[in-house]
């Protein structure tokens, strides 16, 4: 079967780093995305892997290693507006998204 | 560009009735996808079209769901009849395979509150 991994919840300092984990299981890989969600509103497109490494925008970054089936979200001087769930996605060998749960991130003053 | 637009945003009804949600993907773009969102089951594909043509329905949940796409500019989910446990965020969206093979973005709307009670 396909799975994606993502923890529940996290919690986090408003200006700190955080990093969100995501593993993947699925038949084929063709790209992995991450996607930002805040209450209430519909998802919104925030990075893209497709290769190993680290993908660089602004003060977020993502990272994926697809030997190990595995990419993080890092979120680096948080604000209260990065409140919000993100969600993992993976573009399997149909080219079709599938979905993680999402992790929804609390920022603490 | 008005992004994707999705109506109505907000439907309450009974069970039994019937329910359509329509949505207006961005002009240009060749997939439209029809999500359903839980908190219990998070973000689900329903089903998705490709140049006006349904692709993969596997994931619309029984008979009682049917979505259409007559034209590249309109597309509607209906729930025949419906029932409590349908109640959910409906999310359309709506991607563009123009230029690069590998990274379609899709483009969410804002989305439809269902309940049913």
């Amino acid at each position: 079967g396909q799975n994606i991994d993502q923890p529940t919840e996290m919690t986090a300092t408003e200006g700190a780093i955080v990093q969100i984990n995501c593993t993947y299981q699925t038949s084929g890989f063709n790209g992995l995305f991450w996607y930002q969600q805040h209450a209430g509103e519909a998802p919104t497109f925030l990075s893209y892997n497709v290769l190993d490494g680290l993908e660089e925008k602004g003060r977020f970054s993502s990272f994926l290693s697809r030997s190990k089936g595995y990419s993080y979200l890092l979120l680096k001087e948080l604000q209260m507006k990065d409140s919000a769930s993100y969600l993992c996605a993976v573009k399997d060998s149909n080219y079709q998204l599938i979905w993680g749960a999402g992790t929804k991130l609390i920022i603490k003053p | 560009d008005a992004g994707v637009i999705q109506s109505p945003r907000h439907e309450v009804t009974e069970m039994g009735q019937e329910v359509t949600l329509r949505c207006k993907p961005i002009s240009g773009h060749d997939y439209l996808f029809w999500y359903r969102q839980t908190m219990m089951r998070g973000l689900e594909l329903l089903i998705y079209f490709n140049n006006n043509v349904p692709i993969d329905d596997s994931g619309m949940p029984e008979d009682r769901f049917s979505a259409k796409m007559p034209n590249a500019s309109f597309s509607t989910l209906k729930i025949q009849p419906s029932e409590p446990r349908d109640s959910a965020v409906y999310f359309c969206a709506s991607s563009s395979s123009e230029g690069s093979t590998e990274y379609y973005e899709q483009y969410f709307g804002p989305g439809t509150r269902l309940t049913v009670t």
